[in-house]
């Protein structure tokens, strides 16, 4: 069982907006930042966004995050079928005294 | 190019021992914190181990402690993980990855190479 909590699967059709949604604690999203990784099938994960909502460079504007108290979101508007893939949200755990992620959504474009 | 190329995995029996290794290009490894990340086929990422830019601090997750250690050398910008005691439950693709203090994220990853711990 992760530390951080997603909705195991997600959906949507093409030009449609997606949000995902990553729940913690007081002792991880709580006190510190959140990021986002894209997993596409087959290959080793991708930042996607860093610092709640900063994207790296050539992560397209589509992409953003936000975060509020212990739970955090990743949205992504004009859904293309590129974006089929699993998204985990990711923090620093205080507690634990490491990194924790989500388990995961898996991202399907119909 | 910043690059992470993770070799050493493969089929040992439970019990065995195994090392991985990671080998940095592209930057100046010996700034940089780095971890190992583990994910089973079909599952989530699950982190096990960090260490320090120098070495000096180490630390593990509850599942792996005390039978795994992570070391560098950073005159060849590479990353180790020393595995002793496998278990089948250890068998995952291995991902190293590269961490921005401060910042608290990976922002580089290897491709990972599979350990497959079974009989």
């Amino acid at each position: 069982q992760s530390v951080l909590t997603q909705p195991p699967s997600a959906s949507g059709t093409p030009g449609q907006r997606v949000t995902i949604s990553c729940s913690g604690s007081s002792f991880n999203i709580g006190t510190n930042t959140v990021n986002w990784y894209q997993q596409l099938p087959g290959t080793a994960p991708k930042l996607l966004i860093y610092s709640n909502n900063q994207r790296p460079s050539g992560v397209p504007d589509r992409f953003s995050g936000s975060k509020s108290g212990t739970s955090a979101s990743l949205a992504i508007s004009g859904l293309q079928s590129e974006d089929e893939a699993d998204y985990y949200c990711a923090t620093w755990d205080d507690s634990l005294n490491g990194p924790v992620f989500g388990g995961g959504t898996k991202l399907t474009v119909l | 190019e910043v690059q992470l190329v993770e070799s050493g995995g493969g089929l040992v029996q439970p019990g065995g021992s195994l090392r991985l290794s990671c080998a940095a290009s592209g930057f100046t490894f010996s700034r940089y914190w780095m971890h190992w990340v583990r994910q089973v086929p079909g599952k989530g990422l699950v982190w096990v181990s960090r260490i320090e830019s120098d070495g000096s601090s180490t630390s593990y997750a509850d599942s792996v402690k005390g039978r795994f250690t992570v070391s560098r050398d950073n005159a060849k910008n590479t990353l180790f993980l020393q595995m002793n005691t496998l278990r089948a439950e250890d068998t995952a693709v291995y991902y190293c990855a590269r961490w921005v203090t401060g910042y608290w994220y990976f922002d580089v990853w290897g491709r990972g190479t599979l350990v497959t711990v079974s009989s």
